[in-house]
Order: C-alpha cells, then sequence, then structure tokens
C-alpha cells in the first residue's frame, strides 16, 4: 500500500527564511506524489507534483520538491518564506486500486510564519 | 475557467436525518473523488467515480454513498447522520482518465462543512 508520512506536526519560521517541510513516502513503484496548501477556511490548492520525470519539481509560489528515491523522500523547501505562506501543508501519494485511482494525504504540516 | 463547485458552503443537521451534498467538476473533467477532512482523521477516502460509475470506494460503512450524472456532476449522500460525520466534504476533480495512477493531479472544491448537532 501506498503511504507518506510528514515528519513535522508544526513547523515555525521566520519571514525571509528557508523553508523546509519534510515528507516520506513508502511505495512499490514509482510513485506519483504531490502536494497541497490549505489555507484556513479554504480547499486544497496543488503546489507541485511529481510524476518520474525531473527530480527537481518547480511549483507555485516559489516552492519545489526534490525526489529522492535513495532516501524515499520528497521534502518541500522555499528559499525566503512570506508571511502569506502561512498555511497547512499536505504530502500526498497517488495509487491504483480497484480499478480506480485514490489520493492518501499525510496528517499534514502547519506552517507558521512570524515576523 | 470555473473552479470545482460544490454546494451548500455550510449545513447543519441533526442526528438521524439524512444529507446531500453537490459538486459540479471542472468542465471536461470525469473523474470526481470525494473526500471527508476531521481534526481527529486528517483527510480520507470516500469514492471516486468516472463517467456515471464508481471506480473505488475507500473505508466507510454503507450510510455513505454517492453518485455521478452524465454531466459529471456529483452528488454524495449520508443517511442517518451521526455526530462523528461533522466534518468538512470535499470534492476534486481531474481531467485523468484511465485507470492508472493519477498523474494529472486533482482540483479541490472550497468543500461543505457539514455540522451534525
Amino acid at each position: 500500500a501506498q503511504s507518506v508520512t510528514q515528519l513535522d506536526s508544526h513547523v515555525s519560521v521566520s519571514e525571509g527564511t528557508p523553508v523546509l517541510l519534510r515528507c516520506n513516502y513508502s511505495s512499490s513503484y514509482s510513485p506519483s506524489l504531490f502536494w497541497y496548501v490549505q489555507h484556513p477556511n479554504k480547499g486544497l490548492q496543488l503546489l507541485l507534483k511529481y510524476t518520474s520525470a525531473a527530480t527537481l519539481v518547480k511549483g507555485i509560489n516559489g516552492f519545489e520538491a526534490e525526489f529522492k528515491k535513495s532516501e524515499t523522500s520528497f521534502h518541500l523547501t522555499k528559499p525566503s518564506a512570506h508571511m502569506s505562506d502561512a498555511a497547512e501543508y499536505f504530502c500526498v501519494v497517488s495509487s491504483s486500486t480497484g480499478g480506480g485511482n485514490k489520493l492518501t494525504f499525510g496528517t499534514g504540516t502547519q506552517l507558521k510564519v512570524e515576523l | 475557467k470555473a473552479g470545482v463547485t460544490q454546494t451548500p458552503r455550510y449545513l447543519i443537521k441533526t442526528r438521524g436525518q439524512q444529507v446531500t451534498l453537490s459538486c459540479s467538476p471542472i468542465s471536461g473533467h470525469r473523474s470526481v473523488s470525494w473526500y471527508q477532512q476531521t481534526p481527529g482523521q486528517g483527510l480520507q477516502f470516500l469514492f471516486e467515480y468516472f463517467s456515471e460509475t464508481q471506480r473505488n470506494k475507500g473505508n466507510f460503512p454503507g450510510r455513505f454513498s454517492g453518485r455521478q450524472f452524465s454531466n459529471s456532476r456529483s452528488e454524495m449522500n449520508v443517511s442517518t447522520l451521526e455526530l462523528g460525520d461533522s466534518a468538512l466534504y470535499l470534492c476534486a476533480s481531474s481531467i485523468q482518465t484511465g485507470t492508472g495512477v493519477s498523474n494529472y493531479g486533482y482540483t479541490f472544491g472550497s468543500g461543505t462543512r457539514l455540522t451534525v448537532v
């Protein structure tokens, strides 16, 4: 079964400093991985996706993630945090089961950005 | 291009009642999925529909059901509501047509917040 583990439930950074949100995955085959962001009382927005092309994936709002097979990791980074980045971030793996498709979400990382 | 539209945004229901939630996917998207989000259990997969057929179902009781219409709009129904059904219900659509692993990602709606009292 596919799964993802987000290693930090809360991360706090100062505005202008780098952001690192950690995610490890478990998959029996080459996975499709995603990062989604959820702002308070909003739905989920796709930040970026990895689908076995380039291992360094660039997303929206300056975020990027690197797929490392040897470490089974897909960490999300941003060089400089902005106040508007404060939100909950989910690492997600896609799997195909029973003829259909589903997403399995990590438990989320709450990012706090301080002045 | 309009996004995924979910109605209503908020609902308050009494235990034992039933509820129907609606989702209109992005035009051209035929795959629609539903997820339940709660503080305790996080985001959990309910079911996926494609071309009016349920292709996949999560581990939820039979009180949770859904359907998809020929225009790809989808509804989910919860019967005999329990307090634990209080959650944010999210609908997502995808341009994915095949049954393999999704390479396209899903676009989510803003959700319906259901409160059961």
